[in-house]
């Protein structure tokens, strides 16, 4: 079974602070990915990763920073944490697909609350 | 810029009835379409994909349609069931490697 696991289930951080949310899968995909998760608004994705060290922007890069060190690692950075990024936050996985594109499995989700 | 179209926002069915959502996208490349379905305090869980050179594709209660030449894609769940009540989200590929999701559909199944 795939696993993906993210550090926090819930966070409640001050605003202006550093925020790190960690995201870790056990099944040696090649990519990952950072969505935050609002009502009426799906998921959007922040930033992608195909390969360690490599970073792409999603289409909410802004205010948010990544690290992938490791394959089975990757690190979501709010460098200055504000209210407006109280989100639902969804890490995934995928494997490099044969035909393209492939299942995403996702983590549990870290409900990050702003003051 | 690349979009994805979910319809309807909410839904409600009898149990045993059909339910049908309806996603339109706006980037001609596209060429995969997964649907989601995340269950109440539950991760998103793929339930059903397509790639551009099928039209259909069936797995037992579940379907998913796709038209290229009208760009809509659409979710089928027939004899639905109270389980079947959770968030439903398409999504499709773009040609700059992301998936776009849509605005989601609340289906609730009333028993």
């Amino acid at each position: 079974d795939v696993k993906v696991t993210q550090s926090s289930r819930y966070l409640v951080k001050r605003t202006g602070e550093k925020v790190f949310l960690e995201c870790v899968q056990d099944m040696d995909h090649e990519n990952m990915f950072w969505y935050r998760q609002d009502p009426g608004l799906g998921l959007r994705l922040i930033y992608f990763s195909y390969d360690v060290k490599m970073k792409e922007k999603g289409d909410i890069p802004e205010g948010y920073s990544v690290s992938r060190e490791k394959k089975e690692r990757f690190s979501l950075i709010l460098e200055s944490a504000s209210t407006n990024q109280t989100s639902m936050y969804l890490c995934a996985s995928s494997p490099l697909g044969l035909a393209g594109w492939s299942e995403q499995f996702f983590g549990p989700g870290t409900r990050l609350t702003v003051l | 810029g690349e979009n994805v179209e979910q319809h309807p926002s909410t839904l409600s069915v009898q149990e045993g009835d059909s339910a049908v959502i309806k996603c339109t996208y706006s980037d001609s490349a596209s060429n995969y379409f997964p649907w989601y379905k995340q269950e109440l305090g539950k991760r998103p869980q793929l339930i059903i994909d397509i790639r551009s050179n099928v039209g259909e594709k069936k797995d037992q209660r579940i379907a998913v349609t796709l038209n290229k030449t009208a760009k809509h894609f659409s979710l089928h769940i027939t004899e639905t069931q109270p389980e079947d009540s959770a968030v439903y989200f398409c999504a499709a590929s773009t040609n700059t490697d992301k998936l776009i999701f849509g605005t989601g559909t609340r289906l609730q199944v009333f028993p």
